[in-house]
């Protein structure tokens, strides 16, 4: 069963930089689609970007400027950096696996998601 | 961005009750839509994707229909843990959207 895990701090000032990393479990980092997605509290999902296994990338233009994806196959590991953050960035943070499979892409697994808060 | 938009934003409805859920999308998506269940506190959960596949280990009491640029996620016998928020998400191409959500309530 493939699970993933968030981490990072909970609390981060306005105008630093959010990092989060997650880490796969139980299956594979190869051949799949990394992502994170947010939720701010009592709201709806934003999608943030993508890593794939190799390295390619695939931002939000809404937050291109700000983000960085990267991913470290050997621990299977993918990370999230938001710079210059507000409070308009607190939210619910999700790892999250995108698979394609027959030409269908889709998320299947989540993490379980970690609120960051921006407050200083 | 294509704009998902789902309808109504929230309802009641009783345990047995056949409930249906709609998803517009604001450009063509082919069958490039998902639909997913959060529960309060948890991380949204696969139900339905390319607009009408089962994900794995779901109850057939889901089911997804629509192409194009209308969808309708359909609950034919709600149970007591079908109360919750559902989302539509289109893949059609980045980035990816999600509907605004469609909360169900119990009566």
């Amino acid at each position: 069963q493939v699970q993933l895990q968030e981490s990072g701090p909970g609390l981060v000032k306005p105008s630093e930089t959010l990092s989060l990393t997650c880490t796969v479990s139980g299956g594979s980092i190869s051949t799949y689609y990394w992502t994170w997605i947010r939720q701010p509290p009592g709201k709806g999902l934003e999608w943030i970007g993508y890593v794939y296994y190799s390295g390619s990338t695939g931002y939000n233009p809404s937050l291109k400027s700000r983000i960085t994806i990267s991913v470290d196959t050997s621990k299977k590991q993918f990370s999230l950096k938001l710079s210059s953050v507000t409070a308009a960035d607190t939210a619910v943070y999700y790892c999250v696996r995108d698979n394609y499979s027959s030409n269908w892409y889709y998320f299947d697994y989540w993490g379980q998601g970690t609120l960051v808060t921006v407050s200083s | 961005d294509i704009q998902m938009t789902q309808s109504p934003s929230s309802l009641s409805a009783s345990v047995g009750d056949r409930v249906t859920i709609t998803c517009r999308a604001s450009q063509t998506i082919n069958n490039y839509l998902n639909w997913y269940q959060q529960k309060p506190g948890k991380a949204p959960k696969l139900l339905i994707y390319a607009a009408s596949s089962l994900q794995s280990a779901v109850p057939s009491r889901f089911s997804g229909s629509g192409s194009g640029t209308d969808f309708t996620l359909t609950v034919s016998s709600l149970q007591p843990e079908d109360f919750a928020t559902y989302y539509c998400q289109q893949s059609y191409t980045p980035p990816r959207t999600f509907g605004q959500g469609t909360r169900v309530e119990i009566k």
